[in-house]
């Protein structure tokens, strides 16, 4: 089955700064790449996905990357605002039949002001 | 209006005792799903149903039992609750277009269980 792998766990960052957050997977047939954002008390709600013929998306202050050789994607978050501090979730799966969505095991980020 | 409810919000009881925790969703998606979060924020599926019918179950004890009276709604028991429950339950649905549970994920706010 898939494996999803996130780094960092926590990640401190000044307001205004980037942050990143790198997650691997292990199923090279995987083809769906959502990022999902939890804020304190809340359910995480989707804020970008990629799909694997896709390289490279953006949405505002958010990007993700996919790197599909060595099996690597990204988040990427500019001008980090407080609003900013969650736990973020990589996840992944095939788009097949009840394929099932292997989330990360989440980061911790904190934008200090 | 919320999209996904789930009640109740805290539960706090003792072990051995039996529970359950409620989940209706008015988006009118055809998949719904339970997910354990432990401690650590980690998130694991524990079930999926579509259009009422069981598609996903992980590796759960038998002491947990869902059960979809309508596609809008999937409830889950646990009996004779342990330590190791107390976590917080998230219900969540989607629209799959290609029966490949390719929908965005729609989360409630999660059911925090404590087992004493």
């Amino acid at each position: 089955g898939e494996n999803v792998e996130q780094h960092p766990s926590t990640l401190s960052v000044q307001e205004g700064d980037s942050a990143v957050i790198k997650c691997t997977y292990s199923d090279s047939a995987s083809n769906y790449f959502p990022w999902y954002k939890q804020e304190l008390g809340k359910g995480p709600q989707l804020i970008i996905d990629i799909r694997s013929n896709v390289g490279e998306k953006k949405d505002q202050r958010i990007a993700v990357t996919l790197n599909k050789t060595a099996k690597h994607f990204s988040l990427h978050i500019t001008e980090t605002q407080p609003e900013d501090s969650a736990v973020y979730f990589c996840a992944a799966r095939r788009i097949v039949s009840w394929g099932k969505l292997q989330f990360g095991a989440g980061t911790q980020v904190v934008v200090t002001p | 209006d919320t999209a996904v409810s789930q009640t109740p919000k805290y539960l706090v009881t003792q072990m051995g005792n039996d529970k359950s925790i409620k989940c209706e969703q008015n988006l009118g998606h055809d998949t719904m799903y339970w997910y354990k979060q432990d401690s650590k924020k980690f998130l694991k599926i524990m079930f999926s149903y579509n259009n009422k019918e069981l598609i996903i179950n992980e590796t759960v004890p038998n002491r947990f039992s869902p059960k979809s009276p309508d596609k809008a709604h999937l409830n889950l028991h646990i009996n004779s609750l342990e330590l190791g429950d107390s976590a917080v339950y998230f219900c969540a649905s989607s629209q799959d277009r290609h029966g490949g549970l390719d929908g965005e994920l729609f989360f409630g706010e999660g059911s925090r269980l404590t087992v004493l």
